[in-house]
């Protein structure tokens, strides 16, 4: 079965550069979340789309912006990088956004930031 | 205080050993409760999915709710070393499904 694809899997940036990670859910499947897990942390919630619009914000920086686009991929732009953004992201996608639906989780994108 | 709490262990247990891992919450509006398991540099993968309180059963895979104490549970039967992973609780409830997970609990099993 298809799943969840992340790219791309790794990423090394240096400081005050961008980062862009795409996201590309599970065929059929119209609404995507963004997570970041710190190093030994929980995963926590960015930002979720459903239908292309924004349905959610979470504890997001202002220096990220997330967009879904018409065949539903979704991609995170990160400007300025700083150190404290090195994390793994994780895009997770699900059908429906009213009502509880599995999250299907990709393997997630490693940003390092030097 | 963090919304979901859970014992980050680690946690180390015989083969065949019965795990418990457990996770408390302060927000009333959660309804919908998880259990994912993560493999190291992996995405989480749902285990047990539970709506509001009572028990669900899966092979060897148990989850509890009790929503009046605000405590939900997972108990693993006849634990096997691929079990070894941490197993995070998440949670959801209110007008959007976006989860919010416990710190994670690292299980490994010893052969």
């Amino acid at each position: 079965a298809a799943g969840v694809i992340q790219s791309p899997r790794h990423l090394i940036k240096e400081k005050r550069e961008t980062a862009t990670l795409k996201c590309y859910p599970i065929p059929r499947h119209d609404t995507v979340y963004w997570y970041q897990q710190g190093p030994g942390q929980d995963p926590q919630f960015l930002i979720s789309f459903y239908e292309k619009m924004q349905s959610d914000k979470g504890s997001i920086p202002d220096r990220f912006s997330a967009q879904q686009f018409s065949d539903y991929h979704s991609e995170l732009n990160m400007s300025s990088l700083e150190l404290g953004d090195s994390a793994l992201y994780f895009c997770a996608s699900s059908l429906g956004s009213f009502r509880y639906n599995e999250q299907f989780f990709g393997p997630g994108t490693r940003l390092t930031v030097l | 205080q963090k919304e979901v709490e859970q014992d980050p262990g680690p946690l180390s247990v015989p083969e065949g050993a019965i795990v418990s891992l457990n996770c408390t919450y302060s927000n009333s509006a959660f309804q919908y409760f998880m259990w994912y398991r993560q493999y190291s540099r992996k995405g989480p993968e749902l285990l047990m999915y539970t709506y509001s309180s009572g028990n669900k059963e899966d092979g060897r895979f148990t989850a509890q709710v009790d929503k009046s104490s605000k405590y939900i549970s997972l108990f693993i039967r006849d634990s096997q070393p691929s079990d070894s992973a941490t197993y995070l609780c998440a949670m959801s409830g209110g007008s959007n499904y976006k989860l919010t997970f416990g710190k994670g609990t690292l299980l490994t099993v010893n052969p």
